[in-house]
């Protein structure tokens, strides 16, 4: 058990581009959540995955934000377009099928110049 | 609409000393209650967990936190806090819906431990 791993940590980019985070869950974990964490707050939720199927969705999920878990395993978050709000640690946590124990990976933090 | 509340945004105690750090809820139902903690840069680790049954519940590193229905609080302690325990400490409550467990987590409350 290695735990949940995002790639990568850190990620600077310039107003206007397009980005993209990965998660791996835990193996056994069929549940995938993907949180945002601004400076001075908790983390808030932005998706869920129970296998590959995307359930449930946050309002603050804009246009711009996409999310993918393709095979069940992995999955991805896209921001398209970015802008400098979206400067957050991004947080994926996963939890096993039937639990409501979320475990979470050491994040990605993003700044947007 | 389910919320959580931790009243102290920064905390300062002496090394040794006993540590309680204070959590309320808001939900209509029974919740599933977490606390979390963040070194800095990093991601969150389960101090421990309450869902059902003993309303105490001990965690790891010597915590632990005592359900209070009446109150609606979720409060952490430990008798004897180590400078390692300097992080950033939250509360979260499991808002139940049909397809998951989104959590729900107050602002945090930064532990500072002093020699």
């Amino acid at each position: 058990d290695t735990g949940v791993s995002q790639n990568p940590r850190h990620k600077i980019t310039k107003r206007g581009q397009n980005v993209t985070f990965r998660c791996d869950p835990i193996s056994e974990h069929n549940r995938l959540y993907w949180y945002r964490q601004t400076l001075g707050q908790g983390p808030e939720f932005l998706t869920y995955f129970q296998n590959e199927a995307q359930l449930e969705k946050s309002r603050l999920l804009s246009d711009r934000f996409s999310a993918e878990r393709p095979k069940g395993s992995f999955s991805t978050l896209e921001i398209q377009r970015t802008e400098q709000g979206d400067s957050a640690m991004y947080l994926c946590a996963s939890s096993q099928d039937g639990g409501s124990t979320q475990y979470f990976g050491p994040g990605t933090r993003l700044l947007v110049l | 609409a389910q919320s959580v509340t931790q009243p102290d945004i920064h905390i300062t105690v002496s090394e040794g000393a006993s540590l309680e750090l204070r959590c309320n809820y808001s939900y209509g139902a029974t919740p599933y209650l977490f606390w979390y903690v963040q070194s800095p840069g990093q991601g969150l680790q389960l101090l421990l967990k309450y869902f059902s049954g003993d309303t105490l519940v001990q965690g790891i590193k010597g915590f632990e936190a005592e359900f209070k229905r009446s109150q609606s609080s979720f409060n952490l302690r430990k008798p004897s806090v180590h400078w390692s325990d300097a992080a950033e400490y939250f509360c979260a409550v499991g808002a139940v819906s049909q397809a998951g467990t989104a959590l729900i987590f107050g602002k945090g409350t930064t532990l500072s431990v002093s020699s």
